[in-house]
């Protein structure tokens, strides 16, 4: 199985500063024969069901704030949140879908300084 | 718009089971493979099951394979999680959420969750 493991486990951010969120696989998620990276990341505030914001590792859900980015290749990965609102407060998780079983990171929680 | 409705949680003693049901709409059903996905209280989240969209594939985390079944009736755009022999630790929410792209593929939208507690 891949594992997914992210960092920080927790973050506190000043409302308009930037959060970054890291998420490192066992193994490469870049799948040579269509040049993509296997890797989403997902947006959970409490009692919500989790929420799509970024797939094959950089492209954003439609209708997620443009200062919510991915960015990463192979083993590397990063969430990063521009400018942090209130709303943003949320635990996030990466997740690999490279291959069966299906993985995610343990979780970052994001707070408002 | 997409709906995922999850239903058939509750409590259950250890060794007993339970069925949970994933209602969808909104989308075409028969196009799409659907995960089981659970999470423990104030914990992550855990891959459980996936079936296919025409269901010729379910693959199962080694926690729950040979325990729960994973099935789907077109008719009814609906997908089940069968579960049996349930230990303490299966106690979780669990979210049924839509595939994208081939499996495993990712999952643009997840159900509300429906609660299952395994205690005696």
């Amino acid at each position: 199985d891949i594992v997914m493991t992210q960092s920080p486990d927790s973050v506190a951010v000043s409302l308009g500063e930037r959060a970054t969120i890291n998420c490192k696989s066992s193994q490469s998620l870049l799948y040579r024969s269509d040049n993509k990276n296997y890797l989403a990341w997902y947006q959970q505030k409490p009692g919500q069901p989790p929420k799509l914001l970024i797939y094959w590792a950089s492209t954003r859900e439609s209708g997620v704030p443009d200062r919510i980015s991915g960015s990463g290749s192979g083993t590397d990965f990063t969430l990063t949140i521009s400018s942090l609102q209130a709303e943003d407060a949320a635990v996030y998780y990466c997740h690999q879908y490279y291959s069966t079983p299906p993985t995610f990171g343990q979780g970052t929680k994001v707070e408002v300084k | 718009q997409v709906q995922l409705v999850e239903s058939g949680g509750g409590v259950v003693q250890p060794g007993g089971s339970l069925r949970l049901s994933c209602a969808a709409s909104g989308f075409t059903f028969s196009n799409y493979g659907i995960h089981w996905v659970r999470q423990a209280p104030g914990k992550g989240l855990e891959w459980m099951a996936v079936m296919s969209h025409d269901g010729n594939q379910k693959y199962y985390a080694d926690s729950v394979k040979g325990r729960f079944t994973i099935s789907r009736d077109s008719s009814k755009n609906t997908v089940y999680l069968q579960m049996n022999s349930l230990r303490v630790e299966d106690t979780a929410t669990y979210y049924c959420a839509k595939v994208v792209g081939r499996l495993p593929g990712y999952f643009d939208f997840w159900g509300q969750g429906t609660l299952v507690t395994v205690s005696s």
